[in-house]
């Protein structure tokens, strides 16, 4: 169990630029989670994935924002058009998904900043 | 909609004085209620789950314990170590995956 795994640690980009952020989660882990946040706030869902399947996506979420696990296994989140209020920690979590209440496992987060 | 309010915001204590962090919660159809750990610049580590009003777990100086409308996280004779941010989370509705967290209770416990 190596945990779960992130890259990059940190992004900065230009307004209007486009990002992709990556995450390993935890082997044989099923589930998968994105979540966004801010300085002095909890974590927020974005989407969530049961292996290749992406079953939920926040009703927040912009049509910006697009997420893929093409093979069950690592999952992409592109921003496309980034803007400032982008600018934020995207945390990835894993579960095993053996009961639909098991804990999340999260990585240590992609750090976006937007100029 | 679900919510999670935590309080205090921000809590300082001397090292061994014990105190209490408050979670209150509004859901439709509580599954479980999670208390994370978040150092600066990582992720959240997990902690508890809570299922039922009545419930306890412990881990340490940690004890967790739940009610019909909130949960606490009690903190004996903290040490230095134990400063972090205390995030609250709850997950609600059938077949819901995702988790609804609290701002988060930021703890300094100095020496």
């Amino acid at each position: 169990d190596t945990g779960v795994s992130q890259n990059p640690r940190h992004k900065i980009t230009k307004r209007g630029q486009n990002v992709t952020f990556r995450c390993d989660p935890i082997s044989e882990h099923n589930r998968l989670y994105w979540y966004r946040q801010t300085l002095g706030q909890g974590p927020e869902f974005l989407t969530y994935f049961q292996n290749e399947a992406q079953l939920e996506k926040s009703r927040l979420l912009s049509d910006r924002f697009s997420a893929e696990r093409p093979k069950g296994s690592f999952s992409t989140l592109e921003i496309q058009r980034t803007e400032q209020g982008d600018s934020a920690m995207y945390l990835c979590a894993s579960s095993p998904g053996q009961t639909d209440n098991s804990p999340l496992h999260f990585g240590n987060g992609t750090r976006l900043t937007v100029t | 909609e679900d919510q999670v309010t935590q309080s205090p915001e921000a809590l300082r204590l001397q090292e061994g004085e014990s105190s209490s962090l408050n979670c209150s919660y509004t859901v439709s159809g509580l599954r479980g209620l999670f208390w994370y750990r978040q150092d600066p610049g990582k992720g959240p580590e997990f902690l508890f789950t809570l299922y039922s009003a009545g419930e306890e777990k412990e881990k340490e100086r940690l004890k967790a314990t739940l009610t019909k409308k909130e949960s606490f996280l009690h903190i004996t004779a903290p040490k230095p170590e134990d400063s972090a941010t205390y995030l609250c989370a709850v997950q609600a509705g059938r077949g819901a995956q995702k988790l609804v967290f609290g701002q988060g209770t930021r703890l300094t416990i100095n020496p």
